[in-house]
């Protein structure tokens, strides 16, 4: 089965200091990976997903992660934080055999923003 | 906007209880998803039905049953609530078949309390 491992429950950073949020999975083949998030007491927005067309994906918001089969890792990342970015974050996978399991979620790191 | 929809966003029900919540959306999509997220805890899959066809997650208890009627609404039927069952409850939506890269678009949860 497939798993994520999201290492960090709680990341502090300061505004305008790099964001990373580490994402490890384990799959026998490269999965299709997502990266949601959630803020306070609404649903998961889609961040970015890899679907294997481009090891650095880009998505909404200024972040961005980047595909590593070497390191099973899909982290993200964004140059500057905003105080607005302070939420949960959900790394995500899927599996490319088409099972018919939905979104496998790591258990989220919660991202705070010191001013 | 097309968008995914849940009412109530609060629901309060008592121990024994059955309880029904609501996710409709008009996105015209083929697969409708029921995760459940307990506090601090990725979402859970607790089944989903691609068109008509029902997929039960092997480990959601029984008492949790789901009905789509028709194409824009799916519900979830908790036949006899336990304090072990308040969460969030979030419905999403994909337009093809789980396992692939399509993104799932998530409603704003509908919170349950059981008292």
């Amino acid at each position: 089965a497939q798993s994520v491992t999201q290492l960090g429950s709680h990341v502090s950073v300061s505004e305008g200091a790099l964001v990373l949020l580490r994402c490890n999975y384990s799959s026998s083949v490269p999965p299709y990976l997502f990266w949601y998030v959630q803020y306070p007491n609404q649903g998961l927005q889609l961040l970015l997903k890899y679907t294997s067309a481009a090891t650095l994906v880009k998505g909404i918001n200024g972040f961005e992660a980047e595909f590593k089969k070497s390191e099973t890792s899909f982290h993200l990342t964004k140059p500057s934080a905003h105080m607005s970015d302070a939420a949960e974050y959900f790394c995500a996978v899927s599996d490319p055999g088409g099972g018919a399991d939905g979104l496998t979620f790591g258990k989220g790191t919660h991202l705070i923003i010191q001013p | 906007d097309a968008m995914v929809i849940q009412n109530p966003r609060y629901q309060v029900t008592q121990f024994g209880k059955p309880v029904t919540l609501s996710c409709s959306q008009t996105l015209n999509h083929n697969v409708m998803y029921w995760y459940q997220q307990k506090s601090s805890q990725a979402p859970k899959l607790l089944f989903h039905y691609y068109d008509k066809d029902f997929n039960n997650e092997a480990d959601t208890p029984d008492n949790f049953q789901s009905r789509r009627p028709n194409t824009s609404f799916c519900f979830l039927d908790i036949r006899s609530p336990g304090l072990g069952d308040a969460a969030m409850y979030l419905c999403a939506t994909s337009r093809d078949r789980p396992g692939g890269t399509d993104t799932q678009y998530f409603g704003p949860g509908t919170r349950l309390t059981v008292l």
